[in-house]
C-alpha cells in the first residue's frame, strides 16, 4: 500500500534533548511538509521540501532542522532551541510543490516533560 | 503573511441539521483546498477549487468558490454522525516563486445523534 507513515506515534522527551521524528513515504512524491498543529491553532507550516536535496523555512521554522538526502524521507528534528515543543507533528507529501492535493501521515505526539 | 480566515470555530448541531463553514481570504486566492480531520486523526484531502463560482459536490457536500476568489464555503446537508471532526480550508495565492497551501484553523463540528 502506498502512503506516508510516521513513526512513532507517541514520543515523550525530557526538556532540553533533541528528538528526531520520522517521515517515510512511498507515493514518489516531489514535494514533502512538515507541519505542528496546537487546539485552536490550524496547521502551521514548519519546513517544506520541494525536491530532494532541497528545502525552505515555512511559518514557524524556529528551533527545527530538517534533512531532504532520500526522496522518501524528510525527517525532522526538535531541537532544545524549541521553546514549546510539545505539539501533534504531522508530515505531508503531495506529487508537486503546493499545487496538489497533500497527503498527510498519521502524526506524531510529542511531549516534553 | 497571507491568511485565510475561518468561520465558525465550533458548530454542534443535531443530526439532520445542516452546516456550513466559511473561510475568507483579504487577497485573490489562486485555489482553495478543503480538508476533514476526524478526533484523533490525520486531515484528508475532500477537493480541490480553482475557478472562479466554481461549485463541486461531493453527496451530501457542497463546495463553491467564490466569483472573486477570496472566499469558500462548505455546506453539508443532513448532517450524520460520520460528519464529526474538524474541517480545514487551505489557501493558495499566486505569484512568486515559494507560494505555499496556507491552512485555517478549521471548524470543529460535533453531531449530536
Amino acid at each position: 500500500d502506498g502512503g506516508i507513515t510516521q513513526s512513532p506515534k507517541y514520543l515523550f522527551r525530557k526538556e532540553g534533548q533533541n528528538v528526531t521524528l520520522s517521515c517515510e513515504q512511498n507515493l514518489n512524491h516531489d514535494a514533502m511538509y512538515w507541519y505542528r498543529q496546537d487546539p485552536g491553532q490550524g496547521l502551521r507550516l514548519i519546513y517544506y521540501s520541494q525536491i530532494v536535496n532541497d528545502f525552505q523555512k515555512g511559518d514557524i521554522a524556529e528551533g527545527y532542522s530538517v534533512s531532504r538526502e532520500k526522496k522518501e524521507s524528510f525527517p525532522l528534528t526538535v531541537t532544545s532551541a524549541q521553546k514549546n515543543p510539545t505539539a501533534f507533528y504531522l508530515c505531508a507529501s503531495s506529487r508537486a510543490f503546493s499545487y496538489n492535493e497533500q497527503f498527510f501521515g498519521p502524526g506524531t505526539r510529542l511531549t516534553v516533560l | 503573511g497571507q491568511q485565510v480566515m475561518q468561520i465558525p470555530q465550533y458548530q454542534h448541531v443535531q443530526e439532520g441539521e445542516d452546516f456550513t463553514t466559511y473561510c475568507n481570504s483579504s487577497t485573490t486566492l489562486s485555489n482553495i483546498q478543503w480538508y476533514k480531520q476526524r478526533p484523533g486523526g490525520h486531515p484528508v484531502f475532500l477537493i480541490q477549487l480553482v475557478k472562479s463560482g466554481e461549485v463541486k459536490k461531493q453527496k451530501r457536500l457542497t463546495f463553491q468558490f467564490g466569483e472573486a476568489k477570496k472566499n469558500s464555503s462548505l455546506h453539508i446537508t443532513a448532517t450524520q454522525t460520520t460528519d464529526v471532526g474538524t474541517y480545514f480550508c487551505a489557501g493558495l495565492w499566486s505569484g512568486g516563486s515559494n507560494y505555499k497551501l496556507t491552512f485555517g484553523k478549521g471548524t470543529l463540528l460535533t453531531v449530536n445523534p
